[in-house]
């Protein structure tokens, strides 16, 4: 199975501030680098797919880019409804795999 | 628009069943392959298992091989989970999603299942 590795595994940050969370994949899984944003009590929502695509509805604030093994989600003006914690996800090879996530908080 | 909703969920002593379902609006199940996802508390996401648009096609993760289940009925345009064997780390929201190695772009809102005696 491939394995994804987010870094940081939380980070605080404030309104206004650039955030950028990165996700290493244990083998080369081409563009097929998932991002997804999941809030408290709330299913996981897509954001970015295929590395650097935003899912239609996502602002953008949010960008993708990386390819191979490493990818980085940024964030460039963080909004008080970004609070939350974010997961990439390859779809490179079965099974799909998730990063652990990363908490952005206040 | 589109919505999936889950259901099923519960309180379930280990060794147990359940069987989950996911319920699809607003598009058309059969041109979508589907998946389950879980998450246990406080924790990340798992992938379990999908099923092509068809049914032809099923693949489980590791660990719930051989124990749980996927199915579908196009015409009912529901997903489905049956969960046999259950098992304590069984325990967590179950969430069904639209995709398989595509991105997962619609997920319910999610069922939790507790395994507990």
């Amino acid at each position: 199975d491939i394995q994804m590795t987010q870094s940081p595994s939380s980070l605080s940050a404030s309104v206004g501030d650039r955030v950028t969370i990165t996700c290493r994949a244990s083998q080369t899984i081409s563009s097929y680098l998932n991002w997804y944003q999941q809030k408290p009590g709330k299913a996981p929502k897509l954001l970015i797919y295929a590395t650097s695509n935003l899912q239609s509805g996502v602002p953008s604030r949010f960008s993708g880019s990386g390819s191979g093994t490493d990818f980085t989600l940024t964030i460039s003006s963080l909004q008080p409804e970004d609070f939350a914690t974010y997961y990439c996800q390859q779809s490179s090879n079965t099974p799909p795999t998730f990063g652990q996530g990363t908490n952005v908080e206040i | 628009q589109v919505q999936l909703v889950e259901s099923g969920g519960g309180l379930v002593k280990p060794g147990g069943s359940l069987r989950l379902s996911c319920a699809a609006s607003g598009f058309t199940l059969s041109d979508y392959y589907m998946s389950w996802i879980r998450q246990a508390p406080g924790k990340g996401l798992e992938w379990l298992s999908y099923i092509s648009s068809s049914s032809s096609y099923t693949k489980y993760a590791d660990s719930v091989k051989g124990r749980f289940t996927i199915s579908r009925d196009n015409a009912k345009n529901s997903l489905y989970l049956q969960m046999n064997s259950l098992r304590a780390e069984d325990t967590a929201v179950y969430y069904c999603a639209r995709g398989e190695l595509s991105p997962l772009d619609q997920w319910g809102q999610g069922t939790l299942v507790t395994v507990s005696s």
